[in-house]
């Protein structure tokens, strides 16, 4: 079994509907991530938390909200999906132990492909 | 300018090839590097982390230049395998304290 999971896989939406991407995780791991991924632009991160109570907004935080329902979940909402928010997003894992060290790894889930019409 | 740079590519390189893709990062405070490998459409997975100057595994060589603010990744004896795109993430603190991707280099290896 996967160690991060995210659902749905793909999702086509209509612009104004609000649509929530899940993220579950069985690593063990406290902090949590959303990326979004663009062509040519890399990945860019949406919002970080490091713990249940800790939720920070990331590079491109504007018309998304987080939830840290537990410390294996984190889902991105989107409140009023437009069309420039289609992209490939990603939820991604690390350990505060190794963070920012020559250790330090994330692990990310396998992307949720989403189109906004 | 871009907090991370890299070659887009695509590299087309033939088995048995080496190859080398740079990468340079803006922020001088950046303090970690690592190559990361992302198949097509697939999540990016750690490939090798930066120390120092430089780290070897097996065929994949990655060394760091602070004067210069680049990290470079070499691949010898390319395989059909190593079909993929090439992130360079440099780890930096400050607004959110998190990993900077670049956009990625893509390598085609062809028979």
């Amino acid at each position: 079994d996967a160690d991060v999971t995210q659902t749905p896989r793909n999702r086509i939406t209509k612009t104004g509907k609000r649509i929530m991407l899940e993220c579950s995780q069985t690593k063990g791991h406290d902090r949590m991530y959303w990326y979004r991924q663009d062509p040519g632009l890399g990945l860019r991160l949406i919002y970080y938390s490091f713990d249940v109570k800790d939720i920070n907004k990331g590079e491109i935080s504007d018309g998304y909200s987080v939830s840290r329902q537990a410390q294996a979940k984190f889902s991105l909402s989107l409140e009023s999906a437009i069309p420039n928010q289609t992209a490939l997003y990603f939820c991604a894992t690390s350990d505060s132990g190794t963070s920012g060290g020559p250790k330090d790894t994330q692990y990310f889930g396998p992307g949720t492909r989403l189109t906004v019409l | 300018r871009k907090e991370v740079e890299q070659d887009p590519g695509p590299f087309n390189v033939p088995e048995g090839a080496t190859v080398a893709f740079n990468c340079t990062y803006s922020n001088s405070a950046s303090q970690s590097f690592f190559w990361y490998r992302q198949d097509c459409r697939k999540e990016p997975k750690l490939l090798m982390s930066v120390y120092s100057s430089g780290n070897e595994d097996g065929r994949f060589t990655a060394q760091l230049n602070r004067a210069s603010q680049y990290i470079s990744l070499l691949i010898r004896d390319s395989k059909l395998s190593d079909s993929a795109t090439y992130l360079c993430v440099a780890y930096s603190r400050g607004g959110y304290n998190k990993l900077i991707f670049g956009a990625g280099t893509r390598l085609a290896v062809h028979p």
